[in-house]
């Protein structure tokens, strides 16, 4: 069945640093999502990614969609306190409805 | 409008009672979803519901577990005869199309077994 991996699985980041997580699937995607939890919280959608090569940006969140519809990336800029959270992708394969989560990256941030 | 429901926030059963998790979708919604989230885990799919239709429960356990979102009143996860490995967070969302679009997210129900 399809896989979603994620990496790093913990990213320890100093207030103001950039970092990016990745997200990998064992098969092409229709789409991409990535949604974000807080601790003791629930995910909340960010985006959707559909198109191939395609990039989006959130303010200092930048979102891309590899060539290939098999891989994606989150990169955020100047890391705030608010960033706190873990980051999940979820890709649905060709021709399914049922979203794939990846194990997510927590994110911590030194101030 | 009101966003995805869930109730009870928080439930604690002893080993062998049953658990029934409640959602109640965002207004429009005809499709719902169950995840289970372990501590520090992802999320898991569990199954996928229409209107009285189950359409997906590859992800659900085979005993024990059912789930029902009739055609009046929420969708239920029922756990029967819980054991400590039940212990996780479950969330339900739902979305107005199956598989495009985002999904809305409950604020899930913390079942703890002692």
């Amino acid at each position: 069945g399809q896989q979603v991996m994620q990496i790093p699985q913990y990213q320890h980041v100093q207030e103001g640093e950039d970092f990016t997580t990745y997200c990998n699937s064992s098969t092409t995607l229709s789409n991409i999502q990535w949604y974000k939890q807080r601790p003791g919280g629930h995910p909340v959608f960010l985006i959707q990614l559909v198109k191939s090569g395609e990039v989006k940006k959130q303010k200092r969140l930048t979102f891309q969609f590899g060539e290939a519809k098999k891989n994606s990336s989150l990169h955020i800029t100047a890391t705030q306190t608010t960033d706190v959270g873990t980051y999940f992708c979820a890709g649905s394969p060709l021709n399914d409805y049922k979203l794939s989560f990846g194990a997510g990256t927590t994110v911590t941030v030194r101030a | 409008n009101a966003g995805v429901m869930q109730n009870p926030r928080h439930l604690v059963r002893r080993r062998g009672q049953e658990a029934r998790l409640r959602c109640s979708p965002m207004k429009g919604h005809s499709h719902v979803y169950w995840y289970r989230q372990l501590p520090e885990e992802g999320l898991k799919f569990m199954v996928y519901l229409q209107k009285e239709n189950i359409i997906d429960e590859s992800g659900m356990p085979k005993e024990r577990f059912s789930a029902e979102f009739p055609k009046e009143g929420p969708s239920i996860l029922r756990i029967q005869q819980v054991v400590r490995g039940d212990s996780a967070a479950y969330f339900c969302a739902s979305s107005p199309f199956p598989g495009e679009g985002e999904q809305y997210f409950g604020p899930g129900t913390r079942l703890t077994v002692t």
